[in-house]
């Protein structure tokens, strides 16, 4: 099947430090998406990306679709206690999400 | 407008014992897709439905099955938990072409 790596598996910043998490796959992808997810919840979408090369902003956050279509890397600038959570990334195939093994951040004050 | 909800939110089992996880959608949504959460594996796909009355199979089906028989329910059955299917279990809905939603979990341990 299917296969996304995602890199860094866990993140211990200081407040204000800005993060950088990817995803790699060995298959294309059509659409990447960003979930966050908080103790206790389901995950959230962040950001969705649809075209290979489109960086797109949410606020804080931003994504890019890798031009191979085999990629994705999302940025948090000037983080905040408050982004602490497990961050998954998924690409969509054929109505379907495969997700990576997630990123756990961890915002010290 | 609720969601994506899910019933009951923890439950324990014996190994053996059957039960049924139920996941319900307000959001008139054609997908409906049922995960399971390990540690350090990310969700992976049990089964998922593409309509009402259709019912297909991920990427982990074995030892569950599901049932789709009215577009907003979508059920997870284990017929005889094992304590390999101690996991916390997402359902989520969607489109099919974009985005999914997701519901709060349901903690299941199988002793």
């Amino acid at each position: 099947g299917q296969q996304l790596n995602q890199s860094p598996q866990s993140m211990f910043i200081q407040e204000g430090e800005d993060v950088s998490m990817n995803c790699t796959s060995s298959s294309i992808f059509n659409t990447w998406l960003w979930y966050k997810q908080e103790p206790g919840e389901g995950p959230v979408l962040l950001i969705a990306l649809y075209k290979a090369g489109e960086l797109t902003s949410n606020g804080r956050l931003t994504a890019q679709f890798g031009i191979t279509r085999k990629d994705s890397f999302l940025n948090i600038s000037a983080s905040i206690p408050s982004d602490v959570g497990i961050y998954f990334c998924a690409g969509l195939g054929y109505g379907k999400l495969t997700f990576g093994q997630g990123t756990i951040l961890t915002v010290h004050p | 407008n609720a969601g994506v909800t899910q019933t009951p939110k923890f439950r324990v089992l014996k190994t053996g014992q059957s039960m049924t996880l139920l996941c319900a959608q307000d959001m008139n949504h054609e997908y409906m897709y049922w995960y399971r959460q390990d540690p350090g594996m990310g969700l992976r796909l049990i089964h998922y439905s593409v309509g009402e009355g259709t019912t297909a199979k991920g990427e982990v089906p074995d030892g569950y099955n599901v049932s789709r028989l009215k577009k907003q329910n979508f059920l997870l059955g284990l017929e005889s938990a094992a304590p390999s299917q101690t996991s916390v279990y997402f359902c989520a809905s969607g489109q099919g072409g974009n985005e999914q939603f997701f519901g709060p979990g349901t903690r299941l341990t199988v002793l």
